[in-house]
């Protein structure tokens, strides 16, 4: 069975106190891996999408990478405005390319 | 623009009343999706529709009706729902199954 498992749970920085997010997997073929924030009470918004190892990608003080067991979100200088859960789900060929599995996510809060 | 919008953003209801949420795109994405998601969880799915079509239910009870009247509309109809059915409604679209998920915010619903 595909499994994604986040980590830490939460977490708490200082603003400027960068830091990386886990998500590691377990799954019989990787066809893609997600990143997405969400805010309380509201949707998720999609951060990155990964599909191989070695792949890298950026935006303004988040970047992720991927290997073939795990993919980190680094966060560099984080503000408080960086505060939601971040969530990762992939696609694999067990469930077609229509069905994401979602991890728990981690509970990130930076404080000023 | 990547905005799926949804409505009602708040509904109350009662076990025995039928009511309707709607979710709409105007991004082209030829897939739709329903998504619940209860507190402190990760996102579960639902329905998916691709190409109008429903191609995935997720064992889903009969008192959640989907319906795709065309390619940027998505109803889910309820019936006789129960309380543990309280829960924030997700409708999301891609372009196509296998690509990246955009989320509307959600319709939170209470079942009384």
């Amino acid at each position: 069975e595909d499994q994604v498992t986040q980590s830490p749970e939460a977490l708490r920085l200082q603003e400027g106190e960068s830091s990386s997010l886990n998500c590691s997997y377990t799954v019989s073929g990787l066809r893609g891996l997600f990143w997405y924030r969400q805010d309380p009470g509201k949707g998720p918004e999609f951060l990155f999408t990964l599909y191989s190892a070695g792949e890298e990608k950026e935006k303004e003080r988040l970047k992720a990478t991927l290997t073939k067991k795990e993919s980190f979100l680094h966060i560099t200088a984080p503000k408080p405005e960086d505060s939601a859960t971040y969530l990762c789900a992939v696609q694999t060929s067990n469930t077609g390319f229509q069905k994401l599995v979602f991890g728990t996510g981690t509970r990130l809060l930076v404080s000023p | 623009d990547t905005e799926v919008t949804q409505t009602p953003k708040h509904l109350v209801m009662g076990m025995t009343n039928k009511k309707s949420l709607k979710c709409e795109q105007h991004m082209g994405h030829r897939a739709m999706y329903w998504y619940k998601q209860k507190a402190k969880k990760p996102p579960e799915l639902m329905f998916v529709y691709s190409y109008e079509k429903l191609s995935i239910n997720e064992s889903v009870p009969s008192r959640f009706s989907p319906e795709c009247p065309n390619s940027s509309l998505l109803n889910l109809h309820l019936h006789a729902l129960q309380p543990e059915d309280s829960a924030l409604y997700l409708c999301a679209s891609s372009q196509g199954t296998g690509w990246e998920q955009y989320f509307g915010p959600g319709t939170r619903l209470t079942v009384t």
